[in-house]
């Protein structure tokens, strides 16, 4: 039922890179609020990865990257490490239902 | 250093009623907004609603609204979520989380610190 739109799963071996999609459209994305990922490890509370559709708070490997286009936007993991084995969630603003909106979610395999 | 601490976890009897907390420890507690998000098990985020502690303006996922309070103290800088009627269906992992934004103007809208979750379970 989320307004934003994730892959259920991806995956790919140590070293590869893999790139996560994120589809909303024109009273989100596509109205030009920001795409924001979180990185949920098994547990444990999300953390913010990227913010401002390509941005990294402080900490944040720079093997990690967003961008958008239109109505979508993706995060891609370059040099894929075990570490990374978790779920990734897009993220932002909804101006017709006035809210904030997750993504479906993916789970990333390594 | 913990900025955001959230009380334990409960196990209630559906019908019971719960306050759960979260305590920020940052600068300027007041003046940020403070979110409530969901987590089923096994499943995705929901964002519920979020308070803005300053004046205790209260925003409301419509999913939500009637189901829960959300509310703040700013004296002892805590941010609250609760129940007067819980069902089973609650269940699940509840985060409260920091709302950062953009000071240049651009319209992102983030959650930047976030609590370790607590964990409500209702069963009879």
């Amino acid at each position: 039922q989320s307004v934003l739109t994730q892959p259920p799963s991806v995956s790919g071996a140590p070293g590869q890179r893999v790139t996560i999609s994120c589809t909303g459209g024109s009273s989100n994305i596509g109205a030009g609020y920001g795409v924001h990922w979180y990185q949920q490890l098994p547990g444990t509370a999300p953390k913010l990865l990227i913010y401002g559709d390509n941005n990294r708070p402080s900490g944040v490997p720079d093997r990690f990257s967003g961008s958008k286009s239109a109505a979508s936007a993706s995060v891609a993991i370059a040099g894929l490490q075990l570490e990374d084995e978790a779920d990734y969630y897009c993220q932002s603003y909804d101006s017709r239902l006035g809210a904030y909106v997750f993504g479906t979610g993916t789970k990333v395999t390594v | 250093e913990v900025l955001v601490a959230q009380s334990g976890a409960e196990v209630k009897k559906p019908g019971e009623s719960l306050k759960i907390s979260c305590k920020g420890s940052y600068s300027n507690f007041k003046n940020y907004w403070i979110a409530w998000v969901r987590q089923m098990p096994g499943k995705g985020l929901e964002w519920m609603g979020m308070v803005f502690p300053a004046d205790s303006d209260i925003k409301y996922s419509e999913s939500f609204e009637g189901q829960v309070t959300i509310s703040a103290d700013t004296s002892t800088n805590t941010a609250f979520l609760q129940w007067s009627g819980l069902k089973a269906s609650d269940t699940a992992m509840y985060f409260c989380a920091r709302r950062n934004y953009d000071s240049g103007g651009r319209n992102w809208f983030f959650f930047d610190l976030w609590g370790q979750g607590t964990l409500v379970t209702v069963s009879s």
